[in-house]
């Protein structure tokens, strides 16, 4: 069974707008950690930012910010100011919090274009 | 800044050739990762190892193997190359404990013709 999904294939922006990405994601596991990472067009993946699932508050670093809502087993993540260069595959994952199967699973990804 | 290194970046070969995958990370790291990235760039889990402990995903091929001589580096060997193994695999690190953030290096592709 697929433990993150994103249901959002692609999505297309104006740049300077507000974008907001979907991530579900299935565990029995009380304690885990949530990630989104950004695959360049050269195929870098690079960390954006992560959720803790015993905080409360929503993560926030620069233009990225997440609504973790965790009735819904849902983080999404939030763009704000797009830009050219965030033109990139999201990539939403989950880690469960055995400590010793340290282990991502990863979304199927979202692809972003942000057009002037 | 990278900080896992790849290398080949890219290597075409044929079916039934051997091909290796060097990776090595800077971090200071105690457990590396080996993902394969399909045409579709679903990204799933090959091998995580630490010093310690190898945790193979049971769904990967015997002709796979992962090599270390240290905990910097973790190549990957493939005995036996098929056609869908042709994708891009992705070398990553990270802490064993405390939350697991994965910094990746910048690929390998392999085409198998």
């Amino acid at each position: 069974a697929q433990k993150v999904t994103q249901t959002q294939t692609s999505i297309s922006v104006v740049e300077k707008t507000t974008v907001t990405m979907d991530c579900v994601y299935e565990t029995r596991d009380s304690s885990y950690f949530l990630f989104w990472y950004k695959q360049t067009a050269s195929g870098e993946i690079v960390f954006l930012i992560r959720q803790d699932s015993y905080k409360k508050e929503n993560a926030t670093v620069g233009h990225y910010s997440l609504n973790f809502q965790k009735p819904k087993s849902s983080i999404g993540l939030i763009i704000t100011a797009t830009q050219i260069e965030d033109s990139a595959v999201y990539f939403c994952a989950m880690r469960e919090g055995r400590e010793n199967y340290n282990v991502l699973y990863f979304g199927s990804g979202t692809k972003l274009t942000v057009e002037p | 800044e990278t900080a896992v290194f790849q290398t080949p970046n890219y290597h075409v070969t044929q079916v039934g050739n051997e091909v290796s995958f060097n990776c090595k990370q800077t971090l200071g790291h105690d457990t590396m990762y080996w993902y394969k990235q399909d045409s579709k760039k679903l990204l799933k889990i090959m091998f995580s190892y630490n010093n310690k402990q190898l945790i193979v995903n049971e769904t990967v091929p015997r002709r796979f193997s992962p090599q270390s001589s240290d905990k910097a580096h973790l190549n990957l060997r493939i005995k036996s190359v098929e056609p869908e193994d042709s994708a891009v695999y992705l070398c990553a690190s990270s802490w064993r404990v405390g939350g697991n953030t994965l910094y990746f290096g910048e690929g390998s592709r392999l085409i198998v013709v």
